[in-house]
């Protein structure tokens, strides 16, 4: 079964702190894993992607991923939060099926605040 | 390389009408994926479109359908409108035999009164 867990709704950090959100994740294969960022009434950028390969990711804007297969989990960070950072993320599975099909599931979101 | 995009912007419709959306790939990506994202939600996957077939289909009811077209691209069908279908719809394309990395469009609001 495929399920994604984001441990926390909401976030608060103040401004140049370290940013952790957190994500467990379920799946019979294996899989890939994605962080999104979604700001107030935008589409869905991509941070960055496990798929396989070296087990701490790098993404955009400074964030980082560590992919955990003992833990299942696949938690957020950043070592020091700026304002622009505020905006929902969202931890995603992929597994491969035959015939092209990607089996995708969302978490709920964590809504991240930065405090000035 | 032109990025994902979606029309319209905004649609308000009445309930039990029908709605069309449309979704226009991302250069050289021959996979949709349709997304239904209510107010404070995560994304939930409606279905995908690989070689102008459904080829995977989320927990929603068959008056949600949809079309991909040879240049990939593609369109959501929603009959019969409910109230509660009021959300914003991700189109989001990737190639298929990939990592399953999807480019999202901006989405379109639909609200149903």
């Amino acid at each position: 079964a495929q399920s994604v867990t984001q441990l926390d709704s909401h976030v608060s950090v103040s401004e140049g702190t370290p940013v952790l959100l957190r994500c467990n994740y379920s799946s019979s294969y294996s899989p890939s894993l994605f962080w999104y960022v979604q700001h107030p009434n935008k589409g869905l950028q991509l941070l960055l992607k496990y798929t396989s390969a070296a087990t701490l990711v790098k993404g955009i804007n400074g964030f980082e991923a560590e992919f955990k297969k003992s833990e299942t989990s696949f938690h957020l960070t950043k070592p020091s939060a700026h304002m622009s950072d505020a905006a929902e993320y969202f931890c995603v599975v992929s597994d491969a099926y035959s015939g092209g099909y990607q089996k995708v599931t969302f978490g709920t979101g964590t809504k991240l605040q930065v405090i000035p | 390389e032109t990025g994902v995009t979606q029309s319209p912007t905004h649609l308000i419709k009445t309930r039990g009408q029908q709605v069309t959306l449309r979704c226009s790939s991302q250069s050289g990506h021959n996979t949709v994926s349709w997304y239904q994202q209510a107010l404070g939600q995560g994304p939930q996957f409606i279905f995908q479109y690989y070689r102008e077939e459904e080829n995977g289909r989320g927990n929603f009811p068959p008056r949600f359908s949809g079309l991909q077209f040879p240049n990939y691209s593609s369109e959501l069908n929603v009959n019969a409108l409910e109230l509660d279908d009021s959300a914003l719809y991700l189109c989001a394309s990737s190639l298929a035999g990939r990592d399953g990395e999807q480019y999202f469009g901006p989405g379109t609001r639909l609200t149903v009164t």
